[in-house]
């Protein structure tokens, strides 16, 4: 069974720095790209970042491009997001979802719970 | 990237059937057959009801289908029944390359 479990939610201040990790199972990880997706309170879903399954290419939302910076390791079969530069409107759970391919261009099937990350003074 | 345009909500009977609308581009709905819709109750993730426009995964009840005409796509949901109740939301590939989501849809059954 396809699993995902995110970790390093919490509360930080404005212009801080946190790491999520997002630790998968049940599937070959190495084999396929991963999303990051969040949603702000009462929000919709945005989509911040892509990665494709042996970390050669990735790609941002505008909103994040320059601050976050997805990455991977597939000998651990854990996806990470290291989000720098943190505004409050990036108060949000952030998903991670696993892509139905390889590239950029498949879609996410499998999402985990989420974890959510507070920015605040 | 501008958000894809859904209806803020929608309603409808147990029974009945709706549709639901996601409005894109040429660069997004309707250059990619790349569509997918989800699912979302309170609290809960994303799921995936609906992938390459029409397409349902494994266990996804036969009541949902998918569609496409231009640059906009439709998620309908025939025998409307209580469960489902819940946000549903539209994404499709782009051209840029990247992901974008519609705004979401709230589904009431009344």
């Amino acid at each position: 069974q396809v699993q995902l479990v995110e970790s390093g939610g919490g509360v930080v201040q404005p212009g801080g720095s946190l790491r999520f990790s997002c630790a998968a199972s049940g599937f070959s990880f190495s084999n396929f790209g991963m999303h990051w997706v969040r949603q702000a309170p009462g929000k919709g879903l945005e989509w911040v970042a892509f990665i494709r399954y042996d970390g050669s290419n990735k790609y941002y939302g505008d909103s994040v491009k320059g601050r976050f910076a997805i990455s991977r390791d597939n000998s651990k079969n854990t996806l990470y997001l290291q989000m720098n530069s943190l505004r409050p409107e990036d108060t949000a759970v952030y998903y991670c979802a696993k892509s139905s391919g390889t590239t950029v261009y498949y879609y996410m099937d499998v999402w985990g719970k989420g974890t959510t990350v507070t920015v605040s003074s | 990237q501008s958000a894809l345009t859904q209806p803020a909500s929608v309603s409808g009977s147990p029974g009945q059937s709706i549709t639901i609308s996601c409005t894109g581009t040429s660069s997004d709905v309707g250059g990619y057959n790349s569509v997918s819709w989800y699912q979302q109750h309170p609290g809960k993730a994303p799921k995936l009801i609906i992938y390459d426009v029409s397409i349902r995964p494994s266990g996804v009840s036969s009541r949902f289908s998918g569609s496409k005409s231009g640059n906009t796509a439709s998620l309908t949901i025939s025998g409307l029944q209580g469960e489902d109740e819940a946000d549903y939301y539209c994404s499709s590939y782009t051209s840029t390359p990247n992901w974008v989501f519609g705004g979401g849809t709230k589904l009431t059954v009344l």
